[in-house]
């Protein structure tokens, strides 16, 4: 997998956008990259990935850079059941690629 | 929307016995996971399945694990004699035809006395 790093934490107030970075510097050219989210303890939940162009989905927007070392996942409208740890994964390209977890990035939302 | 089920939610042992901890991935799905979250780490992949085989593995995944899809709806993790540092939330996963995007269920929580 393709390092990311992320920002350990970040908030944003209740109904604002959420701007998540990730940063993905040795990413190769067919490695796609993926969000989930998990909640507390449970399972992770799949967000939204891409691999070149900007993505847009009902949860969420992807932004991803020309040079694809950087993406941005946008939380259009936060809310406060929108706390969870976010993670940002840029798997092996090819049949059942394993996802490689880091800590993720902690969003806090506030009231 | 078709989801990933895991039984049973939570399930307590004693150290030293087998646990299966069940899933039911996404019905069209041929690819599946098992992953596994101690309290306070990270997720960690334990293994990949695909056409009846282990396609990976981590070195988590010793021999007192395996997988197993015994029929056409199951997905199966058997731990055959626990340990303390079993202790954790085991999440399956699965994946469609092209393999790409994951879809975890809700998690086992496995607790070793």
């Amino acid at each position: 997998d393709a390092k990311t790093t992320q920002p350990p934490s970040m908030d944003c107030a209740e109904g604002r956008a959420a701007n998540l970075p990730c940063n993905h510097s040795t990413i190769s050219g067919n490695e796609y990259v993926y969000w989930y989210r998990q909640i507390h303890s449970q399972g992770p939940q799949y967000i939204i990935h891409g691999l070149k162009n900007n993505e847009t989905n009902e949860m969420a927007s992807l932004i991803i850079t020309e040079d694809r070392k950087s993406s941005t996942l946008i939380l259009p409208h936060a809310t406060l059941r929108d706390t969870a740890v976010y993670y940002c994964i840029a798997p092996h390209t090819g049949a059942n690629s394993k996802l490689t977890f880091g800590k993720g990035i902690t969003l806090s939302v506030r009231p | 929307e078709p989801e990933v089920t895991q039984t049973p939610s939570h399930q307590v042992t004693q150290m030293g016995q087998e646990v299966i901890l069940r899933c039911v991935p996404i019905s069209n799905h041929l690819y599946f996971y098992w992953y596994r979250q101690i309290l306070g780490q990270k997720v960690e992949f334990l293994v990949s399945f695909y056409n009846n085989e282990i396609s990976e593995k981590s070195e988590i995944f010793d021999d007192q694990f395996s997988v197993e899809r015994p029929d056409g709806s199951n997905f199966t993790l058997k731990i055959r004699s626990t340990k303390l540092e079993d202790s954790a939330m085991y999440f399956c996963a699965s994946s469609g035809e092209r393999a790409d995007t994951q879809y975890f269920g809700p998690g086992t929580r496995l607790t070793v006395l």
